[in-house]
């Protein structure tokens, strides 16, 4: 059975302190995995799709990796507009469902 | 472009109601998406439409139905609902598997 779990559930981190968020996978053949951030009340917004081991992707201070059992989401000098939960998600080969994980919730103390 | 619509963005239900939540896009996407929200279970996929005249189940499709209605509309129907009901509903869509999805702003559904 496919599954996706992110750890940890929260994080408290202070401004500019940096940290990973982890998301372990379990899905036969891999079509893609991908990274969404939402913010409270509001519908998830993409950020990273990774499609093979050893792919990476960045954009301003996060960076996502991916190897064949999980992926990190690396965020370097947090700000507070950082806060947001982040989700993981995984799409299989074999057909188009999509299986998300609970998220992490972030925040970043100014 | 307005991205993903959905309406209404909430709605009260008593137990044994009808209706039906609407989604359209506007990005001449392929592949549509319903999924609910609850506290601690994260998104879960109700149903799918990989592409027009196409739909599949997909975790928890007991107690909905869908039609897709063209290329850019695709609605949700629950026939009678009830409490386990009550959650925040997003849609989604991709121009086609694999791809990143966009969603909705979702729709509040409270059912008494």
């Amino acid at each position: 059975e496919d599954q996706v779990t992110q750890s940890p559930e929260a994080l408290r981190l202070q401004e500019g302190e940096s940290s990973s968020l982890n998301c372990s996978y379990t899905v036969s053949g891999l079509r893609g995995l991908f990274w969404y951030r939402q913010d409270p009340g509001k519908g998830p917004e993409f950020l990273f799709t990774l499609y093979s081991a050893g792919e990476e992707k960045e954009k301003e201070r996060l960076k996502a990796t991916l190897t064949k059992k999980e992926s990190f989401l690396h965020i370097t000098a947090p700000k507070p507009e950082d806060s947001a939960t982040y989700l993981c998600a995984v799409q299989a080969m074999r057909d188009d469902k999509i299986i998300f994980g609970k998220g992490t919730r972030l925040h970043i103390l100014p | 472009n307005a991205g993903v619509t959905q309406t209404p963005k909430f709605q009260v239900l008593k137990t044994g109601q009808s209706m039906t939540l609407q989604c359209a896009q506007d990005m001449n996407h392929n592949s549509m998406y319903w999924y609910r929200q609850d506290p601690g279970m994260g998104l879960r996929l109700i149903y799918y439409s990989a592409s027009e005249g196409t739909t599949d189940k997909g975790e928890v499709p007991n107690g909905y139905n869908v039609s897709r209605l063209n290329k850019r509309e695709f609605s949700l129907r629950l026939e009678s609902a009830a409490p386990s009901q009550t959650s925040v509903y997003f849609c989604a869509s991709s121009e086609r598997s694999g791809r990143e999805q966009f969603f909705g702003p979702g729709t509040r559904l409270t059912v008494l």
